[in-house]
């Protein structure tokens, strides 16, 4: 079955700790996204990879990192420096060729909140 | 700079009527222009973009560059159109996907 899987769905934390969101996919997509969903303000983008072990920060890197050590794998860290953490955070994927290019597939999101 | 903005945050209409969400960009160069829909407890999926030039469950849009514009439009609602689109936009080459801030559908019986 093919897809991405983001874990854990549903995911607490206490402030001053760090967490690391998973972002999975096995559809040989070779660009991997990070977006934060709030409500009334759509989705921002936080990182972007092209392809393994290269990112760039998207327009609210601040407080988060990422890695991308493996062309399945998109791992987010946000970190205690990021001021207001609780959100819900969507992973996506996309061939950069073809048809299907630029076409986002989306995880199901996983739900950070900040006790 | 890319923005995409949707000024609707809500749309309640009743079955049977005509929908538009309005979606206006603002880009320099030729740009990509996509609708995402998200409906209850699913997850946010491609409804249809512009250099498809298709119709998806009955919905269309058109891209006019001279109004810098991508509305939304299916004549006849349904209820299981109820749903939250997002319009998201493209610019030349590779680069970041930018999303407007939503506008949900609310279709009544």
């Amino acid at each position: 079955d093919g897809g991405i899987t983001q874990s854990p769905k549903y995911l607490f934390r206490k402030e001053g700790q760090n967490v690391t969101l998973s972002c999975e996919q096995n559809l040989n997509h070779d660009a991997m996204y990070w977006y934060r969903q709030d409500p009334g303000q759509g989705l921002r983008l936080i990182y972007y990879s092209q392809i393994v072990n290269d990112f760039q920060k998207g327009d609210i890197a601040e407080g988060y990192s990422v890695s991308r050590e493996k062309k399945e794998s998109f791992p987010l860290t946000v970190t205690s420096a990021q001021k207001n953490p609780t959100a819900f955070y969507l992973c996506a994927s996309s061939t950069i060729q073809g048809d299907g290019a630029n076409v986002l597939t989306f995880g199901a999101g996983s739900r950070l909140t900040v006790l | 700079a890319q923005r995409v903005t949707q000024p609707e945050k809500l749309l309640s209409v009743f079955k049977g009527a005509p929908v538009e969400l309005k979606c206006n960009y603002s880009y320099s160069g030729s740009p990509e222009l996509f609708w995402y829909v998200q409906y209850s407890r699913q997850r946010l999926q491609l409804l249809l973009r512009h250099i498809s030039r298709e119709s998806i469950k009955g919905f269309t849009a058109d891209l006019n560059k001279g109004e810098t514009s991508f509305h939304l439009k299916k004549p006849f609602a349904q209820e299981e159109d109820s749903a939250m689109y997002y319009c998201a936009l493209r610019g030349t080459g590779f680069q970041k996907l930018v999303f407007g801030t939503g506008t949900r559908l609310l279709v009544s019986p």
